[in-house]
């Protein structure tokens, strides 16, 4: 079965950038989609079709696909952006969510 | 303002079963395909199944293979998951969630609901 696989944390300070990476066999021949989750509540998408910010998304994330590896980027990092954040991409009729990041704002 | 609000879940004995349902609203139901996704206690999330608009295609996880049956109302904008055979490691938040057409037989989660937790422990 298709697996995606992200690196369990990433630490990033208030400001700066923090790219999150879902690596895949041949990823960049689909379509990925990326879910901010905060504690205790709900996924939410924060972008479709690789790179594409869906309304009320703010404009310092960003997502790139290539290869074998999609980025999730947030420049400029708020403290609010600390969360999990999830990978998902489909692949043969099944839908695959990464394995997940935790983003700390230091 | 779309709006997926599950219900039916709670605690249930290894092996027993459990229905939940999905009431949508805010969106043409019947244009979306649906999805059923979990999350165990401190976990990640696991997709479970979806249907088709028409509910002519379904697709299962392998983990819920032949005990979980997902299905849907278009008239009720309702969508169902029955659960038999129940176990531990099926405890979860399950969501209900509408799926989104991104090309290339590419599929997203555009709404969520706000979850449900199911407990199977005896």
């Amino acid at each position: 079965s298709y697996e995606l696989t992200q690196p369990p944390s990433v630490s990033v300070s208030p400001g700066q950038t923090a790219s999150i990476t879902c690596s895949g066999h041949k990823l960049g021949d689909k379509y990925v989609c990326w879910y901010q989750q905060k504690p205790g509540q709900s996924p939410v998408l924060v972008i479709y079709q690789d790179s594409e910010r869906p309304s009320g998304i703010p404009e310092r994330f960003s997502g790139s696909n290539s290869g074998n590896t999609a980025t999730l980027t947030i420049s400029g990092t708020q403290a609010m952006d600390e969360a999990d954040y999830y990978c998902q991409a489909w692949d043969r009729s099944t839908n695959v969510f990464g394995t997940g990041t935790k983003v700390t704002v230091l | 303002q779309v709006q997926l609000v599950e219900s039916g879940g709670g605690l249930v004995k290894p092996g027993g079963s459990l229905r939940l349902s999905c009431e949508a609203s805010g969106l043409s139901f019947s244009d979306y395909y649906m999805s059923w996704i979990r999350q165990a206690p401190g976990k990640g999330l696991e997709w479970v199944s979806y249907v088709s608009s028409s509910g002519t295609s379904i697709y299962y996880a392998d983990s819920v293979k032949g005990r979980f049956t997902i299905s849907r109302d278009n008239a009720k904008n309702s969508l169902y998951l029955q659960m038999n055979s129940l176990r531990a490691e099926d405890t979860a938040v399950y969501y209900c969630a509408s799926l989104a057409y991104y090309g290339s037989g590419s599929y997203g989660v555009d709404h969520w609901g706000q979850g449900i937790l199911v407990t199977v422990s005896s």
